[in-house]
């Protein structure tokens, strides 16, 4: 199976700056990458998928990019109600898989 | 909109089985477009995908846990479910039910269930 790897595993940033997230596939899954936003009690949403797409209703704050193995996401000015974990999951190859994800938290 | 609701038993004794629904409205489970998916989400693990069911019975188990998977799909009450036999401790988690869309493309899982908190414990 692919192994999806975050980093960092906690990312500390103020309000108003800039949070930017990195997943890293095993082997290459294509544009085959979603993020997800997930709050405590909440079901993950998704934010990103074929990398960079917006999924809908989500803010152009959120962006995505990379292909291949290394992917990455970026919430251009953090507003309080972005603060919650994200995850990256390949759907490329069966089984999907995720990331462990990557807790964002105030500074 | 497809809304997706799971339901089943909190707690569960090991060694026994799990058994989840998840009742699907505003769509159907004969869908030819989709897969019917279950994830679950442990503090240890995070989120892990179990498998899907396609609305002709044909199933993905992933290769961790197939040997102790199943599901079926029930088109007259527009659910799938899942079960887990010989539970132990580890299975603890919240299970999630999503959809997946099934093309010649490739797509994310988009549509979520609110998920349900399984305990295994005797």
């Amino acid at each position: 199976e692919i192994v999806m790897t975050q980093s960092p595993a906690t990312l500390s940033v103020s309000p108003g700056e800039r949070a930017t997230f990195s997943c890293r596939a095993s082997q290459t899954v294509s544009s085959n990458l979603a993020w997800y936003q997930q709050k405590p009690g909440q079901a993950p949403r998704l934010l990103i998928y074929d990398a960079s797409t917006r999924a809908t209703g989500i803010p152009a704050r959120f962006s995505g990019s990379g292909s291949g193995t290394e992917f990455t996401l970026t919430i251009s000015s953090l507003q309080s109600e972005d603060f919650a974990v994200y995850s990256c999951q390949q759907y490329n190859n069966w089984p999907r898989t995720f990331g462990q994800g990557t807790k964002l938290e105030i500074k | 909109q497809v809304q997706l609701q799971e339901s089943g038993p909190g707690l569960v004794k090991p060694s026994q089985t799990l058994s989840l629904t998840c009742t699907v409205s505003g769509g159907s489970v004969n869908s030819d477009n989709v897969y019917w998916t279950w994830i679950r989400q442990t503090p240890g693990k995070g989120l892990e995908w179990i498998g899907y069911i396609y609305y002709t019975g044909s199933t993905y188990y992933n290769p961790s846990l197939k040997s102790r998977l199943s599901m079926s799909i029930d088109t007259s009450k527009n659910q799938f479910s899942l079960k887990v036999s010989s539970v132990i401790a580890a299975d603890t988690a919240v299970y999630y039910c999503a959809s997946e869309l099934r093309g010649p493309s490739y797509y994310p899982m988009d549509v979520w269930g609110q998920g349900t908190t399984v305990t295994v414990s005797s």
